[in-house]
């Protein structure tokens, strides 16, 4: 079992829509919780993180975190075409050394 | 620019050949990695420093492999006798610890194509 687990998509949505993104993670040692924006043949960019159960709320930006069930989601209100791109979802687990990525769900804003 | 540097950006290479790439951490982090991520795939740990100590290795990491980060500053990810699956893009992020989170940037990669 991968320690992160994304579903590869592409998750299509109109421009203006929400899209939400899911990640589930296997060890429940995961302190830490990281999403990040990948454009294609770029870096990863980080968008947000989160480290406590509940909803933090960034611009268009929400992410949500369930330990109980181990489970992060991104959603992105307002969808524009700019943010179609891969989103990566990274775990950081107790030993504080290791960043485990899931392989990214694809996302398509269209127009 | 105080982002994290890496370079060369593109690195064509015959399969045989050592290659190198050199990363520059953003100032004051303590904590560089070298992660590779191929096509449809999420990054991969290889490594970790914390300072100029390399306190741990991934089984990915064959012998052909290595990884240095004199006095701790920036860091160099060597590899010898190129093969045609080395290629892929090798990134390095740093971090310093904030609160009870420890946030990796990453810079903008470097690509190597064995052929």
């Amino acid at each position: 079992q991968k320690e992160v687990e994304q579903n590869s998509g592409p998750l299509s949505v109109p421009e203006g829509a929400i899209a939400s993104l899911n990640c589930t993670y296997s060890d429940r040692g995961s302190q830490s919780f990281f999403w990040y924006r990948q454009y294609s043949g770029k870096s990863p960019e980080l968008i947000m993180s989160i480290y406590s159960n509940g909803d933090k709320e960034d611009g268009r930006f929400t992410a949500q975190l369930n330990k109980a069930s181990q489970y992060v989601s991104l959603l992105i209100r307002d969808s524009q075409p700019s943010d179609s791109a891969t989103y990566l979802c990274a775990v950081n687990i107790y030993n504080f050394n290791k960043f485990y990525f899931g392989s990214g769900t694809k996302l398509n804003v269209k127009p | 620019d105080t982002g994290v540097s890496q370079n060369p950006r593109h690195k064509i290479t015959k399969r045989g050949q050592n290659v190198t790439f050199r990363c520059d951490p953003i100032s004051e982090h303590n904590r560089l990695y070298w992660y590779r991520q191929t096509l449809g795939q999420g990054p991969e740990f290889l490594t970790y420093f914390q300072n100029e100590a390399q306190l741990e290795k991934s089984r990915l990491l064959s012998d052909r492999f290595s990884a240095e980060r004199p006095k701790g500053s920036f860091s160099t990810l060597e590899i010898q006798r190129t093969e045609q699956g080395d290629s892929a893009m090798y990134l390095c992020a740093s971090s310093y610890p904030v609160g009870s989170g420890n946030t990796i940037y990453f810079g903008e990669g470097s690509w190597l194509t064995v052929v």
